[in-house]
């Protein structure tokens, strides 16, 4: 059974500070790696995609990357209250079936004005 | 453009009723996902299509779920006998193509009382 971690939270921070959320997951041979945003009520909102070691940069967003050591996080700079919400992070299986994902349970995120 | 499109929003039925949930993918997307979502997890995978055909329906629970997409556009999920434990909202997303980042509609929900 593949798995996804996420600390559930709630992670609250500031306005206008960096939130860091983390996620693991244990398929090694897994390639393709999804950051999506949930609002409450609404559906999941893909924010970031990474699928190479290191970092990616997107406004705001750096997702970073770790493969030997199966970890993925994503980075908020500047938290706006906007950004509360629950943080998805998803894993595509290996052995070439990348489209079906892994879902963790997500991370809340407040940020508080 | 227009993004996936999911009716009904919201369903509510009776133990052991039939239900068809629909889903509208996005224009020129080949590959169709279901997924569902239970009360404080991330979505699950139950099926994916390529075309008209399920390429992979390894998450279906059981016999009493059936998808198709004749058409190869939109697709219909089918839930025979429902029970109480099916409630849950039902997700579909799309992608270009079954590598690519996948785009999520609105969900429909599911109540079986």
């Amino acid at each position: 059974q593949k798995e996804v971690e996420q600390n559930s939270g709630p992670l609250s921070v500031p306005e206008g500070a960096i939130a860091s959320l983390n996620c693991t997951y244990s398929d090694r041979g897994s390639q393709s790696f999804f950051w999506y945003r949930q609002y409450s009520g609404k559906s999941p909102e893909l924010i970031m995609f990474i699928y190479s070691n290191g970092d990616k940069e997107d406004g705001r967003f750096t997702a970073q990357l770790n493969k030997a050591s199966q970890y993925v996080s994503l980075l908020i700079r500047d938290s706006q209250p906007s950004d509360s919400a629950t943080y998805l992070c998803a894993v595509g299986a290996s052995g070439g079936s990348n489209y079906k994902l892994t879902f963790g349970k997500g991370t809340l995120l407040t940020v508080n004005p | 453009g227009a993004g996936v499109s999911q009716t009904p929003s919201n369903k509510v039925t009776e133990k052991g009723k039939y239900v068809e949930l629909r889903c509208d993918p996005i224009s020129g997307h080949t590959a169709l996902y279901w997924y569902r979502q239970s009360l404080g997890q991330g979505p699950e995978f139950l099926i994916y299509f390529q075309g008209t055909g399920a390429a992979d329906d390894s998450g279906l629970p059981n016999d009493r779920f059936f998808a198709v997409r004749p058409e190869g556009s939109v697709s219909t999920l089918k839930i025979q006998r429902t029970e109480r434990g099916d409630s849950a909202v039902y997700l579909c997303a799309s992608s270009l193509r079954m590598w690519d980042e996948q785009f999520f509609g609105p969900g429909t929900r599911l109540t079986v009382l």
